[in-house]
């Protein structure tokens, strides 16, 4: 059975800090997949990772994945209080995602 | 703009009555469908896989006469909540699969349907 394990579950940051979000996953798997999530809203696709040593970035966003070590990091570089939300990451093939249970980001002034 | 409609956003019921979610994707045939739902700070837990023209395969521990889905044609799907209770309430969101943009097989969410069984 597929798990997936997200850390930390909770990070407070100041404006202008890095920090990377952490994503381990239990069986081999070909796509990893990165979500925001704003309060009482849907999922936003942020990132999707399909190969070994796949790196994507968007703006202050930095998703890799190293499919070896079964582990995938969502840097976040100089942050911003527009990045607060909860990021999940996801695993999945064809068929459906498992999801870790979400980090929620706060990013303050 | 949005690939995947859900509808409505918000509902709310007395309880013994019926819920319908409606999930449309937009811009492209999906074959498949996914049903989740999500607690209240919680991520998000795959209720069923909805499949076109086929029955849906349901998730261990996910009652499916309680949850019943529909994937009639293929840019919609149906859940409908039966007999809802207070228990029923919760964020539900569906998802449906692209294969065909770029082969990237990417998983569309709608924008959710917050569910309030009084």
């Amino acid at each position: 059975e597929l798990k997936v394990e997200q850390n930390p579950l909770f990070l407070s940051m100041q404006e202008g800090k890095n920090y990377t979000i952490y994503c381990n996953y239990s069986t081999t798997s070909d796509r990893l997949y990165w979500y925001r999530q704003d309060p009482g809203k849907s999922l936003e696709s942020l990132f999707v990772l399909l190969s070994n040593g796949a790196v994507k970035q968007e703006g202050r966003l930095m998703a890799s994945l190293d499919t070896k070590a079964r582990l995938s990091t969502l840097h976040i570089t100089a942050a911003v209080h527009d990045l607060s939300a909860t990021y999940f990451c996801a695993v999945g093939g064809s068929e459906k995602l498992v999801f870790g249970k979400g980090t929620k980001l706060t990013v303050n002034p | 703009g949005a690939v995947v409609s859900q509808h409505p956003s918000r509902v709310i019921c007395k309880s013994g009555t019926s819920v319908k979610i409606e999930c449309r994707s937009l811009d492209f045939q999906a074959t498949t469908m996914f049903w989740y739902r999500q607690f209240p700070k919680k991520s998000l837990m795959l209720m069923a896989t909805s499949n076109e023209g086929s029955k849906a395969t349901y998730e261990q521990g996910v009652e499916k006469d309680k949850f019943l889905i529909n994937h009639a044609s293929l840019t919609l799907s149906t859940l409908t909540v039966t007999s809802a209770h207070p228990e029923d309430s919760s964020f539900y969101i569906c998802s449906a699969r692209d294969y065909g943009r770029g082969g990237k097989n990417i998983q569309y969410f709608g924008a959710g349907t917050r569910l309030s069984v009084l």
